[in-house]
């Protein structure tokens, strides 16, 4: 079944500790993203990538990190997360960045 | 972003037609899609549209206008489940750029 998993699905941490948040594609999509999502906000992409070793800033990079090594994974990394880091985190992919994305089913992250 | 603008809520009745309109910038303009979101779930793709005029996909359908930057979505025979929110999403050369969201509201 072709399908974006991201995991967890649910994390509640304390501000400064690091977390990994990964993404993993099975289409053999070349296009992958990060995103949050806030109340009134929408959606925003904090990073993109188009091809493996190959990543872009979004709207909202400030505070993320993010690697391509290979091309079904796209983790995010939070190196100090803060509270305001906390909201529902969406990863998606698709063949080319003008194409339609498919997302992953959300990550729920909870900032102390 | 690009300055997307869309209604925040609306509500229709089961079995009727409804219409959510989506303006955007031009500049930079590559494509336009829309997304259903049912609360707490992924966004799901609906239609796309690169050149004007309507697509029709069953009981949705898409329009474009690139020299107004306007689009709409267009809900026919209204169902409970259609109640989401409509998410009107331009793409730009490598990324897109989402509106907040329609939030839609089916009543019987």
């Amino acid at each position: 079944e072709a399908q974006v998993t991201q995991n967890p699905r649910y994390l509640i941490t304390v501000t400064g500790k690091k977390l990994t948040v990964t993404c993993s594609q099975n289409m053999n999509h070349e296009y992958m993203s990060w995103y949050r999502q806030d109340p009134g906000l929408g959606l925003r992409q904090i990073y993109y990538s188009m091809n493996v070793e190959v990543t872009d800033k979004g709207d909202v990079p400030e505070g993320y990190k993010v690697s391509r090594k290979e091309k079904r994974n796209f983790p995010l990394i939070l190196e100090s997360p803060s509270p305001n880091q906390t909201s529902l985190y969406f990863c998606a992919s698709s063949r080319q960045g003008r194409e339609t994305q498919y997302f992953g089913p959300g990550t729920r992250l909870l900032v102390l | 972003g690009q300055n997307i603008d869309q209604p925040t809520e609306m509500t229709a009745t089961e079995g009727a037609i409804v219409q959510i309109n989506c303006t955007y910038q031009t500049s930079g303009f590559n494509g336009l899609f829309w997304y259903q979101q049912h609360a707490g779930e992924a966004p799901t793709f609906l239609s796309y549209n690169v050149l004007d005029g309507l697509e029709e996909k069953g009981r949705f359908s898409s329009f474009l206008s690139r020299s107004k930057g306007y689009s709409y979505l267009l809900l026919k025979e209204l169902q409970m489940k259609d109640s989401a929110s409509y998410l009107c999403v331009q793409t730009g050369a490598n990324n897109l750029f989402f509106g907040t969201g329609t939030r839609l509201t089916v009543i019987p």
